[in-house]
């Protein structure tokens, strides 16, 4: 997880309201993505960006809004429109050699 | 879109014997492929890649990958399986956007 570092760890929510998901990196790393993962389901892919004030939507960006005004950072809001979004959320960087490099999470728990 | 597939949910293997975790892809283009670990409650760690060249790879933590063009497939083997390897493994290609499309993940139990 070194170089990531995404807070909080637990966060719990009420339905209808905006939540925020820290993401932040200290690699030197121009892209930046966020991923949802839930059971048996893989991570799927929520936004990415690869430059500052740039970023591209996923696989699943509906409900979800990004911004990337810094380099080292890249905050995820899980918007009251999205269905269902109790899950375990990753953010990932990556630099030239192609891999990405993970964050430790964060379990988001929408009631 | 460039996938992958894993075809197993759970493998398990008995400490000290060989294991493999499959993978399947389906890319147009030349394949760039890794293969990442999830303990519980954690992050993906990062175990190798194959981006061009030898087909068969070596990672981290003993592990090692075969790069199969015929099958379109790349397979995660270790020689000797530890107690300890037991966790989520995924493999995913990258994209066009350089974003990674994940297999659904394999389990694997190494039992003592």
């Amino acid at each position: 997880d070194g170089g990531i570092t995404q807070s909080p760890k637990y966060l719990f929510r009420k339905e209808g309201q905006n939540v925020t998901l820290s993401c932040e990196q200290n690699l030197n790393h121009d892209a930046m993505y966020w991923y949802r993962q839930d059971p048996g389901q893989g991570l799927r892919l929520i936004y990415y960006s690869q430059i500052v004030n740039d970023f591209q939507k996923g696989d699943i960006a509906e409900g979800y809004s990004v911004s990337r005004e810094k380099k080292e950072s890249f905050p995820l809001t899980v918007t009251s429109a999205q269905k269902n979004p109790t899950a375990f959320y990753l953010c990932a960087s990556s630099g030239q050699g192609n891999e990405q490099y993970f964050g430790p999470g964060t379990r988001l728990t929408v009631t | 879109a460039q996938s992958v597939a894993q075809p197993e949910d759970q493998v398990n293997v008995a400490e000290g014997n060989p294991l493999t975790v499959k993978c399947t892809y389906s890319v147009s283009g030349n394949p760039y492929l890794f293969w990442y670990v999830q303990y519980p409650n954690r992050g993906l760690q990062f175990l190798l890649k194959y981006i061009t060249g030898d087909n068969l790879v070596k990672g981290s933590y003993g592990f090692e990958a075969e790069f199969n063009k015929s099958q379109t497939s790349f397979h995660l083997k270790k020689p000797s399986a530890l107690v300890s390897d037991s966790a989520l493994y995924f493999c995913a290609v990258r994209d066009a956007g350089y974003a990674l499309n994940f297999g659904k993940g394999t389990s694997l139990l190494v039992t003592p």
